[in-house]
């Protein structure tokens, strides 16, 4: 079946680390990916997407790139801030309906001063 | 673009009570839109499909007489809490998505239910 795993949390970094959060997806179809963020007591932003293998989304200096041979869309960032510190959701679609969303359980990312 | 509302953003009430969420989109409209609970520190669940003009899809385990939908108009589903009890505490959130291949999913701020 359908399905995303995600890297489990929490993650607790310092200001300027850089960020991975690991997501491997298995899919029947053909899926697109997305990143969604949580901040607390919020619902959920799209912080990036990717439609098609070897695309990369990027957004507020995030970036995950869509790797077709690791069935892979790992998050990265440079250098995270203390406002990054969120619960971050990996998520797949199979077009071409995309009606059924799956995510990840979300990864608690802090990222301290 | 693409913004969905949710009403309201925190709802306390006594046992017994029935609660009405909406979600609206604000700026497009949306034939199909999703209900999820998310329980403290967990990922989503999807509780139900609302589709425009006909019944819900529930999922699996999904009470349809205990949670009532409505999705009435292009731009508004409701989702009906009847009788909570306590154990219905959660964190309610709404999405719609864009029709089209690749589309992403567009959510509501989510909405707080305490049963006391």
């Amino acid at each position: 079946g359908d399905s995303v795993t995600q890297m489990e949390g929490p993650v607790t970094l310092s200001e300027e680390a850089f960020l991975t959060i690991n997501c491997t997806y298995t899919a029947t179809g053909y899926p697109s990916l997305f990143w969604y963020v949580q901040y607390p007591g919020e619902g959920l932003q799209l912080l990036l997407k990717a439609t098609k293998a070897d695309d990369k989304g990027s957004n507020k200096g995030f970036e995950a790139t869509y790797r077709k041979e690791t069935t892979s869309f790992h998050l990265e960032k440079g250098s995270v801030q203390v406002s990054d510190s969120a619960v971050y959701f990996c998520a797949l679609t199979i077009r071409p309906t995309g009606n059924q969303f799956y995510f990840g359980t979300g990864t608690s990312l802090t990222v301290i001063p | 673009g693409a913004v969905v509302s949710q009403h309201p953003s925190w709802v306390i009430c006594k046992s017994g009570t029935s609660v009405k969420i909406e979600c609206r989109s604000l700026d497009f409209q949306a034939t199909t839109m999703f209900w999820y609970r998310q329980f403290p520190k967990q990922s989503l669940m999807l509780m139900a499909t609302s589709n425009e003009g006909s019944k819900a899809t529930y999922e699996q385990g999904v009470e349809k007489d205990k949670f009532l939908i409505n999705h009435a108009s292009l731009t508004l589903s409701t989702l009906t809490v009847t009788s909570a009890h306590p154990e219905d505490s959660s964190f309610y959130i709404c999405s719609a998505r864009l029709a089209g291949a690749g589309q992403p999913q567009h959510f509501g701020d989510g909405t707080r239910l305490s049963i006391l």
